[in-house]
């Protein structure tokens, strides 16, 4: 199994929702990341977890908080958004965060603020 | 920081060959990563470079040069499918940094 599920595939919400994106991979991964990317742009970084723990916060703006439960399972909570963060949103995992090992992606989320 | 240059758009035809270059300027390097990306898809993983020289992959190699910063993706025997956007990302002390990516378009 080498994927990184992520759901929901689709997401429209209102400014103000609270809603919850999740990732999820079973290959021993210990290392997950979130990434915006916007059309036609580069993914950016968000979030990187290092063995459940927060160990990179690119400056996002705390209306996104990231969570993660276990070791297989990364959250990203979304509470009072705004337009501008409609993006795709992209978990990813690696083995870790040594340099040689690949991030495998998950297929996104589609997220729309309205 | 982390800077990172390769072209925007290019075009080819089916059976060609392709070469989309990446240059870039690092604070820490710790290898590069080639990914594609299909419109609305998640990025998928082409290649990664850490030593000088050539990795060949099938229709895929990648070439790095550490001394120039400078990578370049080949793409042999071109086919329609192979019409996406081609990143290139550079690890730097533990995260990965991507370019904006090129978008190729393969025609008949």
């Amino acid at each position: 199994d080498t994927e990184v599920t992520q759901t929901p595939k689709h997401l429209v919400m209102g400014m103000t929702n609270k809603k919850s994106l999740k990732c999820e991979q079973h290959m021993g991964h210990r290392a997950m990341y979130w990434y915006k990317q916007k059309a036609k742009k580069p993914p950016e970084l968000m979030f990187v977890y290092s063995y459940e723990k927060l160990s990179i916060n690119e400056s996002v703006p705390s209306r996104f908080s990231p969570e993660c439960p276990n070791s297989s399972l990364l959250n990203l909570h979304l509470h009072a958004l705004q337009p501008e963060d409609s993006a795709l949103y992209l978990c990813a995992s690696s083995q870790s965060q040594n340099p040689n090992t690949e991030a495998f992606f998950g297929q996104g989320t589609r997220l729309t603020v309205v | 920081g982390q800077n990172i240059d390769q072209p925007t758009e290019m075009t080819a035809t089916e059976g060609a060959i392709v070469q989309i270059n990446c240059t870039y300027q690092t604070s820490g390097f710790n290898g590069l990563f080639w990914y594609q990306q299909h419109a609305g898809e998640a990025p998928t993983f082409l290649s990664y470079n850490v030593l000088d020289g050539l990795e060949e992959k099938g229709r895929f190699s990648s070439f790095l040069s550490r001394s120039k910063g400078y990578s370049y993706l080949l793409l042999k025997e071109l086919q329609m499918k192979d019409s996406a956007s081609y990143l290139c990302a550079v690890k730097g002390y533990s995260t990965l940094t991507f370019g904006k990516g090129t978008m190729l378009l393969v025609s008949p």
